[in-house]
């Protein structure tokens, strides 16, 4: 059990740019969840996904966001045309989805978005 | 729509000392799960322990226990004999059991352990 990791772990952009974060859960879980976290702020759900299937979204998701996870691996998480207010901490996280489970987290990408 | 409420933004304990965060949650829900998890600065976030809403026994996890007051929708954290490394957020969640297992989180509470 190496835990959930995550890529790259800072990433500065300009608005207007596309970014892409990469998250490799723990071997064994099925479940896969993306949360971002602002300052002072709990982490809020954006999406998860059950092996490959992308099962729910948060009204948080605009358009600009989409998520995939292809193979039920890893996932990667890509906002197009970044906005300064995109600035926030993006952590996934993985669990057992038999039954109700614990998140086990990574240690999250800080995007910085100028 | 589930809502988590942790009303102590900052708190400190002296080293050694026993200090309760709290925490209080609304839903309709009768099959839940509730876990406490924690930051440290600059540090990926670990589960400290959690709670099943059936078991009426509170969970303790070495100095961590809850008080789980299940008519009252709340659900604190005390940890006892309070150690330098356990200054951190902690974030309180609750997860109610179903598609998704869709975990909701307080705004977190931040701990400074004085030596």
């Amino acid at each position: 059990d190496t835990g959930v990791s995550q890529d790259p772990r800072h990433k500065i952009t300009k608005r207007g740019q596309n970014v892409t974060f990469r998250c490799d859960p723990i071997s064994e879980h099925n479940r896969l969840y993306w949360y971002r976290q602002t300052l002072g702020q709990g982490p809020e759900f954006l999406t998860y996904f059950q092996n490959e299937a992308q099962l729910e979204k948060s009204r948080l998701l605009s358009d600009r966001f989409s998520a995939e996870r292809p193979k039920g691996s890893f996932s990667t998480l890509e906002i197009q045309r970044t906005e300064q207010g995109d600035s926030a901490m993006y952590l996934c996280a993985s669990s057992l989805g038999d039954r109700p489970s614990p998140l086990h987290f990574g240690n999250g990408t800080r995007l910085t978005v100028t | 729509a589930q809502t988590v409420t942790q009303s102590q933004p900052e708190m400190s304990v002296q080293e050694a000392e026993t200090v309760t965060l709290s925490c209080t949650y609304d839903t309709s829900e009768s099959n839940y799960y509730l876990f406490w998890y924690k930051q440290p600065p600059s540090r990926q976030m670990i589960l400290v322990i959690r709670q099943e809403a059936y078991k009426q026994q509170n969970a303790t996890e070495n100095r961590f226990s809850v008080n789980f007051q299940k008519a009252a929708k709340s659900f604190s954290l005390k940890i006892s004999d309070s150690q330098l490394g356990d200054t951190a957020m902690y974030f309180c969640a609750f997860m109610k059991q179903g598609t998704g297992n869709q975990f909701y989180f307080g705004t977190g509470t931040s701990l400074t352990v004085i030596p």
